[in-house]
């Protein structure tokens, strides 16, 4: 499967502790993205690498998220001191810069923070 | 402030009958406009997608159609069927320059369930 995967795809924690999820984009793709789905929303933009480079982080980034993609690869997102409210889907999603219009979507990996 | 908003919410059809989802949106400067198909518990996939200068785009038994003059689209599903049952979310990009990411802004969703 050449797709994006993501890695767990179901997480539960208890509230205060730290936990991390993986992304592997499409092989190709130079650009990902992560993004945070809660129940009856939309997803909604968390952060944006190109190659290596972190070029955008939205204002839901709080200081308790932190995502790499160390090189160019396959990216992690951290999430320390967990909250009730950061229980959510947190979606992957990569794309080519030759076609910046579509972006092709991971399974998601479900947090629930107990 | 960028907005999408889909309706309706929800929506139950009988298999193989027709339907038809709406978006309106107030997102600029426009770029595109996509349709995604998510399943429970998975990733959305996207069905169209569509530049200001495209009317209309179809995907098999999707269509979608787009009136960047008064900010509306519309996805059609022609004979529905049991597997179509999902949450079908309108997604509009703004205009980026560069290495720029344009920005997804999404709608919340309409939940289609397809009964037999």
């Amino acid at each position: 499967d050449t797709g994006v995967s993501q890695d767990p795809r179901h997480k539960i924690t208890k509230r205060g502790q730290n936990v991390t999820f993986r992304c592997d984009p499409i092989s190709e793709h130079n650009r990902l993205y992560w993004y945070r789905q809660t129940l009856g929303q939309g997803p909604e933009f968390l952060t944006y690498f190109q190659n290596e480079a972190q070029l955008e982080k939205s204002r839901l980034l709080s200081d308790r998220f932190s995502a790499e993609r160390p090189k160019g690869s396959f990216s992690t997102l951290e999430i320390q001191r967990t909250e009730q409210g950061d229980s959510a889907m947190y979606l992957c999603a990569s794309s080519s810069s030759g076609n910046r219009y579509e972006q092709y979507f991971g399974p998601g990996t479900r947090l629930t923070v107990t | 402030k960028n907005q999408v908003e889909q309706s309706p919410q929800s929506l139950i059809i009988l298999e193989g009958k027709n339907c038809t989802l709406q978006c309106n949106y107030t997102v600029s400067p426009f770029s595109n406009l996509r349709w995604y198909k998510q399943d429970t518990g998975r990733g959305p996939v996207s069905l169209t997608i569509m530049t200001f200068s495209e009317n209309t785009k179809s995907n098999g038994r999707y269509t979608a159609t787009l009136d960047a003059d008064t900010k509306q689209s519309s996805l059609h599903i022609t004979a529905s069927q049991l597997s179509d049952s999902a949450s079908y979310i309108c997604v509009v990009s703004v205009h980026a320059g560069g290495t720029s990411y344009g920005k997804l802004t999404f709608g919340q969703g309409t939940i289609l369930t397809v009964h037999p």
